[in-house]
């Protein structure tokens, strides 16, 4: 069964650090997203991306971050300069044009020290 | 805006037994999806199940149902004949029309004891 895979599985960054964090979403999948997790509470929406930009964004999202596809498999998070409260898990997700679902990946953990 | 509110940050049920996680939403959009995720202790979310707000039936996934109860807004997720392999944290999530996000609810905590 497709699935969305998520690399690294665990990133420990120094303050100030950029960070990017990477996915390969299902391979016929048009929507992409990022959502975090701080420890212990509920899972926020970042940034979806259809069509080679950006379509929505949270508050959260703010120009530390940044989004890519690169090629026409990968998709990426980029944190620049982190900070102590950027730890957290990311998830990435990807649905269809057909389908409501958004199929979660592993997930990254960041720890920012 | 959209909210999500899960009023049960713990449940314990026994093995076998059906248990009930409350999820209740709101909205002003009269179009809009809910869906179930787990998130087990390794971390990733699994989808369970969605019920659209137009959908006639309440949901069904094996042993997951959807209690939708629209007039009341809420979106219990039933989980029957529990088992070990369910304790887990349990988001419910609501999307609406224009929009991808998922807003998330605060989580219910589910413990399964033999």
């Amino acid at each position: 069964e497709p699935e969305v895979t998520q690399t690294p599985s665990h990133q420990v960054t120094q303050m100030g650090q950029e960070v990017i964090l990477r996915c390969v979403p299902i391979s016929n999948h048009l929507y992409f997203y990022w959502y975090r997790q701080i420890l212990g509470q509920k899972v926020e929406f970042l940034v979806s991306f259809y069509n080679n930009e950006i379509s929505e964004k949270s508050e959260i999202f703010d120009d530390q971050f940044s989004v890519e596809r690169p090629d026409g498999s990968n998709f990426t998070l980029k944190i620049r300069s982190t900070k102590l409260e950027d730890s957290a898990m990311y998830f990435c997700a990807s649905s269809s044009e057909l389908s409501d679902e958004q199929f979660f990946g592993p997930g990254t953990r960041l720890t920012v020290l | 805006a959209q909210k999500i509110t899960q009023t049960q940050p713990g449940m314990f049920v026994q093995e076998k037994e059906a248990v009930t996680l409350d999820c209740t939403y709101d909205t002003s959009d009269p179009s809009y999806g809910l869906f179930w995720y787990k998130q087990p202790s390794s971390g990733e979310m699994i989808f369970l199940i969605y019920q659209g707000s137009y959908d006639q039936q309440n949901a069904t996934e094996g042993r997951y149902s959807l209690n939708f109860q629209k007039a009341r807004k809420s979106a219990n997720l039933v989980i029957s004949a529990s088992q070990l392999g369910d304790s887990a944290m349990y988001f419910c999530a609501m999307r609406v029309p224009g929009r991808r996000a998922l807003t998330f609810g605060s989580g219910t905590r589910l413990q399964v004891q033999p």
